[in-house]
């Protein structure tokens, strides 16, 4: 079974509105959680960190929070634009081993 | 360019045929792996190395697939015989063990692989 979930698998939204993606693992213990964005075509970008003791953290228009007790990460997207359409995914960073991947979400923006 | 990079970026070939992929990380990166990915999924784990040593290969990687790390810098990855399930985009990311907490996988371009 995958450590890392990942839902919804898409989303369709109006540009200028928001969404939340969601992210749930099993990993433990681990040193971080990144959220990635991959553009069609192109290798994934880290977009946020969080380490265990971290709640939430910004970049822009992205926010991420992290809740360490439910074993639960957010991405929210404040009012998106059609440059947000993207795949979106959960990366947990173990202490010990090698990166666990989501499988993304698929987000497109619509004008 | 101090990125990942990966040779080539497109690749067209025959079913039968063999095909070698190549990745340069990141100088300093002590870990690089290789990933697949299909259209709409996530990257796919393949295999990864720490230094010229390869600590892990899936199970899902049948014996056609072989990848290898000789000096602990490039990397390749060689597909046999392909087929036409092996048609996917091929990432390679590299990473540092230093610094723990910030561990980050910083990824190529990818090579896209269509077996005809």
């Amino acid at each position: 079974k995958n450590q890392v979930e990942q839902s919804p698998q898409s989303l369709i939204i109006l540009e200028g509105k928001n969404c939340t993606l969601q992210c749930n693992y099993t990993v433990s213990p681990f040193s971080n959680l990144r959220w990635y964005k991959q553009d069609t075509g192109r290798g994934p970008v880290s977009l946020t960190i969080m380490t265990f003791s971290e709640n939430t953290k910004s970049n822009g228009r992205y926010t991420a929070t992290l809740d360490a007790d439910t074993k639960q990460s957010s991405l929210h997207i404040t009012a998106s634009q059609l440059s947000d359409s993207a795949s979106y995914i959960c990366v947990v960073s173990p202490w010990k081993g090698k990166f666990q991947f989501g499988a993304g979400t698929q987000v497109v923006v619509t004008p | 360019d101090t990125g990942v990079s990966q040779d080539p970026r497109h690749k067209i070939t025959k079913r039968g045929q063999n095909v070698t992929f190549r990745c340069d990380p990141i100088s300093e990166h002590n870990r690089l792996y290789w990933y697949r990915q299909t259209l709409g999924q996530g990257p796919e784990f393949l295999t990864y190395f720490q230094n010229e040593a390869q600590l892990e290969k899936s199970r899902l990687l049948s014996d056609r697939f072989s990848a290898e790390r000789p000096k602990g810098s490039f990397s390749t990855l060689e597909i046999q015989r392909t087929e036409q399930g092996d048609s996917a985009m091929y990432l390679c990311a590299s990473s540092s063990t230093n610094h723990r907490e910030q561990a980050e996988a910083f990824f190529g371009q990818g090579t896209r692989l269509t077996v005809v």
